[in-house]
């Protein structure tokens, strides 16, 4: 079935350094979705993206749609980033969200 | 901006049980969904209404009926709770997407736990 491989599965950076998730997509996906989830379960809304690449602070997430995969860079890593981060691809013919199993980051001083 | 609602936080049941979970959304938003997460995985899709009294299931359906009773709520009923079951309820909106696709805007959750 459709599947959104996330990776790495936990990732460990220390205050300052910077990193990279990725999400492949084995189906045709028309946009992607990044979230942060919190310590109390909240899905904040990182990225949403048709296309091309999207910044925000020391975030930066890319979408190629013919190569099927989404990118999400964590510049400078903070404390406060640490949580799971999901993608999730808008794919097929319906509305629904195609989760990846998360990264968990854990962000050490 | 606006925010989802989620009632109640945490719900306790007991195997058997109807459950009822609601979500309350003041974006203004046409589409709602439910979507339940379980412990280390992603989240799947229950349901979803693209207007008021609209229902379209998604991959996750049976065992559940919901209810798009007006533009701003959307409630998810769990038809006869499972011994043991614990999961996370989402519930999420957003506009009626161009084509089928449109950012997607979560609520808190509801806690589940069947006793």
């Amino acid at each position: 079935g459709d599947q959104v491989e996330q990776s790495p599965s936990a990732l460990s950076l220390h205050e300052g350094t910077s990193s990279a998730l990725r999400c492949n997509f084995t189906t045709t996906t028309r946009s992607v979705q990044w979230f942060r989830q919190n310590s109390r379960g909240s899905l904040i809304n990182l990225f949403y993206l048709a296309s091309g690449t999207k910044e925000n602070g020391r975030l930066k997430s890319a979408f190629d749609s013919k190569e099927l995969y989404s990118t999400l860079h964590i510049r400078d890593a903070q404390l406060e980033d640490s949580g799971t981060y999901f993608c999730a691809a808008g794919t097929g013919n319906t509305r629904k969200l195609i989760f990846g199993l998360g990264t968990t980051l854990q962000v050490q001083p | 901006g606006g925010i989802i609602t989620q009632t109640p936080k945490f719900l306790i049941g007991q195997e058997g049980q109807k459950l009822t979970l609601k979500c309350q959304q003041n974006f203004n938003h046409d589409t709602m969904y439910w979507y339940r997460q379980d412990s280390g995985k992603g989240l799947r899709l229950i349901y979803y209404s693209i207007t008021e009294n609209d229902l379209q299931k998604g991959d996750l359906s049976e065992g559940y009926d919901a209810s798009r009773e007006k533009k701003s709520s959307f409630s998810l009923t769990v038809t006869s709770a499972q011994k043991n079951e614990m999961a996370v309820f989402l519930c999420a909106s957003s506009i009626t997407p161009l084509g089928n696709y449109a950012e997607q805007f979560f609520g808190p959750g509801t806690r589940l736990t069947v006793l």
